[in-house]
């Protein structure tokens, strides 16, 4: 059973360019969520996926945003990258029930974004 | 709001001596708590969780954590530490009740030495 999928690992970006991640969440999920985590820091929370639209959303600019297709993978994008965007950011999935579901996150390892 | 302080940002212990990771929370309601780790170059992994079950709470690796809503605390033990410990560990708490959105404190890097 694969669990939470992402790609790229790795990616070099430059100033004022445009980055779309990808994620695959663990079988059965159908939630999504993504979070940066920039280096020494926890990680924080961008946005959540249920049922193809955006349920939640935190503290980030319009420049990042996302999408789920109906087979529950996710896309994040961000535009206009600044150096302060540089992170390793993380897909998270959960099991099915976005109302009741309080518990536990399935991350993957993340892609890593390097802006210059 | 929701929020988690971790008390300290680095501890360093001998292999075979416990191991404390202190961890406050702030919560306008009833609270889940986490404790993730996460290892260099892998995903963050749930080590154990609070949903105002039992108060002991028991994780794997021989972890387990205790929440105390006097003192608002949910600090990580574990009686004996191995080297396979040595990560990074997050101190987690819900941030709605309509699940999925985490927040994280800025996180405890654990070190044991032979």
């Amino acid at each position: 059973d694969a669990g939470v999928t992402q790609s790229p690992t790795h990616l070099i970006k430059t100033r004022g360019q445009q980055v779309t991640l990808r994620c695959s969440p663990k079988s059965g999920h159908d939630t999504v969520s993504w979070y940066q985590q920039a280096l020494g820091q926890g990680p924080q929370f961008i946005f959540q996926y249920y049922e193809e639209e955006e349920r939640q959303r935190g503290n980030f600019p319009d420049r990042f945003s996302g999408h789920q297709f109906p087979n529950y993978s996710s896309e994040l994008n961000v535009n206009a990258l600044l150096l302060g965007d540089s992170a390793l950011y993380l897909c998270a999935s959960s099991r099915p029930g976005l109302v009741t579901n309080t518990g536990e996150l399935f991350f993957g390892e993340g892609s890593r974004l390097t802006v210059l | 709001a929701q929020s988690v302080t971790q008390l300290d940002s680095h501890v360093s212990v001998s292999e075979g001596t416990p191991v404390l990771l202190r961890c406050n929370y702030s919560s306008s309601y009833s609270p889940s708590l986490f404790w993730y780790v996460q290892h260099p170059n892998k995903g963050l992994q749930l080590l154990l969780k609070y949903t105002s079950a039992a108060t002991l709470v028991k994780g794997i690796n021989g972890f387990e954590a205790e929440f105390k809503k006097s003192e608002t605390s949910f600090h990580l033990t574990k009686p004996s530490a191995h080297m396979s410990d040595a990560a990074e560990y997050f101190c987690v708490v819900s941030g709605s009740n309509q699940g999925g959105k985490l927040i994280f404190g800025q996180g405890t890097e654990l070190s044991v030495k032979p």
